[in-house]
């Protein structure tokens, strides 16, 4: 049973439009989540992260809202560019344990 | 500062061959994580080794193994190796492990035929 779900396996955008990506978990135990991406051939770069205690993290065009009551999480990307396109990452974990991810979505930023 | 350093980028083997991995954490890392990615799993864990111990282990079975040097440098071992061992296998460092911020390799390709 997957702890931490990315049910879009892909998403297509408009450059300059918003990319919104989404994550639920699972496990009310996690605190803290991340957001990685990857390009192909590369390994993932760490993204933006929040922890449980706030809902909103806001880091340039990278915005992670949290809403713990309903387990869901999503990165805002404003606005999008082609250089965005990749595979988004959601992780989960709390401490002393090790990360969980979501199984990915890839972005593709049309120009 | 270097990153952490994966070989080889690629490998192919044939089934029930072995093989083993290697990772360079960044210098002063002392926790090393193996993860393997196939298309649709996104990225599951293996073990993580801190200071030469494993100290977590993920749901694989026994054939995946590791071990860690004093220098901090990993190695994964994955015996009789089966044509779904085909993926990308990451690794990544940090100074404790259990917080955000791991440095990713760009990992090793591994295609069994």
């Amino acid at each position: 049973d997957q702890q931490v779900k990315q049910n879009s396996p892909s998403l297509s955008v408009q450059e300059g439009r918003i990319s919104i990506l989404n994550c639920d978990y699972t496990n009310s135990m996690f605190d803290y989540f991340l957001w990685y991406k990857k390009y192909p051939a590369e390994g993932p770069t760490f993204l933006i992260s929040i922890s449980s205690i706030k809902d909103k993290n806001e880091d340039g065009r990278f915005t992670v809202f949290l809403n713990k009551s309903a387990k869901h999480l999503s990165l805002h990307i404003v606005p999008s560019q082609p250089g965005d396109s990749a595979v988004y990452f959601c992780a989960a974990f709390n401490y002393g344990q090790n990360f969980v991810f979501g199984p990915g979505t890839r972005l593709s930023v049309l120009p | 500062k270097a990153g952490v350093t994966q070989t080889p980028r690629y490998l192919i083997k044939t089934r029930g061959q072995q093989v083993t991995l290697s990772c360079s954490p960044i210098s002063g890392h002392r926790s090393v994580s193996w993860y393997q990615q196939t298309p649709g799993q996104g990225l599951q864990f293996l073990f993580e080794y801190f200071s030469e111990t494993q100290r977590n282990k993920g749901n694989f079975p026994g054939r995946f193994s590791g071990r860690q040097f004093s220098n901090s440098r990993s190695e994964m071992n994955v015996s009789t190796l089966e044509l779904g061992d085909s993926a990308l296998y990451l690794c990544a460092s940090s100074f404790t492990g259990g917080d955000y911020g791991y440095t990713f390799g760009s990992g090793t390709r591994l295609t069994v035929v």
